[in-house]
C-alpha cells in the first residue's frame, strides 16, 4: 500500500502564483522527500527533511513537516511555466521508500 | 558520470516470455532498488539491495527476481511476463543510508500483451 498520499491530485495555476501541495502519512518515518517527474521522464530530487526537522528551504522551494499530523507541504514561491510536473512525496523507513500518487502541477504562460 | 543508466527504454512482451530490464550505476552506490509505476498510483517499490550479494524484498515482489553481483549493476528479471506487468520500471540509486539523495534512471516502459 501507499504510505504517502497527496492533496490536491491537480493544480493549475498561473505563472508568478504560489503552488502548495500536500503529503499526508500513515506511519512514522525516517524522512520525507519530495520529487518532480516530468512527462515521460524519470524522477528528481527536490528536497529531503529530516524527521526532527520542521521546515527546509531551497530556492524557490519550502517544505514544511508536522510528524504529530503525519504531513509534509511543498510550496513552490513565483511559480514558472517550467515547473509543470508531478510532484510526489516519498516516505523513508530504513530502505523501504513509498512514494504517493502525486500531484499533477500545471503552471499557465 | 552517466549517472544511473537503464535499457532497454521501451519493450514489448508476450504473456509467459521472459526478459530482464537491465541497470547500471557508475557512482559506487551502495542502495539500489527496482520500482514500478502504474497510471494514478505513484512509484511501488519491487526489490532493493543493500550492497554486492545483499537484495531484499519490496512492496510487490511477485513475478520479479533480482541478483547484485556487483556495486554497479543490478538487473530485474520478469520470469513468466504477464499483462498485469506492463508498467514503467524505474532503477534508482544512493550512496547508503536513507539520508542520502536518491537517483533516478530514465525508465523503461514495458507492454506485455
Amino acid at each position: 500500500s501507499q504510505q504517502g498520499e497527496e492533496d490536491p491530485q491537480a493544480l493549475s495555476i498561473q505563472e508568478g502564483e504560489n503552488a502548495t501541495m500536500n503529503c499526508s502519512y500513515k506511519t512514522s518515518i525516517n524522512n520525507l522527500q519530495w520529487y518532480r517527474q516530468n512527462s515521460g521522464r524519470g524522477l528528481v530530487h527536490l528536497i529531503l527533511i529530516r524527521s526532527n526537522e520542521r521546515e527546509k528551504h531551497s530556492g524557490r522551494l519550502r517544505v514544511t513537516l508536522d510528524t504529530s499530523k503525519k504531513s509534509s507541504s511543498l510550496l513552490i514561491t513565483a511559480s514558472r511555466a517550467a515547473d509543470t510536473a508531478s510532484y510526489f512525496c516519498a516516505t523513508d523507513r530504513t530502505n523501504d521508500m513509498r512514494f504517493g500518487a502525486g500531484t499533477r502541477l500545471t503552471v499557465k504562460p | 558520470n552517466a549517472g544511473v543508466t537503464q535499457t532497454p527504454k521501451f519493450q514489448v512482451l508476450k504473456t509467459g516470455q521472459s526478459m530482464t530490464l537491465q541497470c547500471a550505476q557508475d557512482m559506487n552506490h551502495e542502495y539500489m532498488s527496482w520500482y514500478r509505476q502504474d497510471p494514478g498510483m505513484g512509484l511501488r517499490l519491487i526489490h532493493y539491495s543493500v550492497g554486492a550479494g545483499i537484495t531484499d524484498q519490496g512492496e510487490v515482489p511477485n513475478g520479479y527476481n533480482v541478483s547484485r553481483s556487483t556495486t554497479e549493476d543490478f538487473p530485474l528479471r520478469l520470469l513468466s511476463a504477464a499483462p498485469s506487468q506492463t508498467s514503467v520500471y524505474f532503477c534508482a540509486s544512493r550512496a547508503g543510508t536513507y539520508t542520502d539523495t536518491q537517483y533516478f534512471g530514465p525508465g523503461t516502459r514495458l507492454t506485455v500483451l
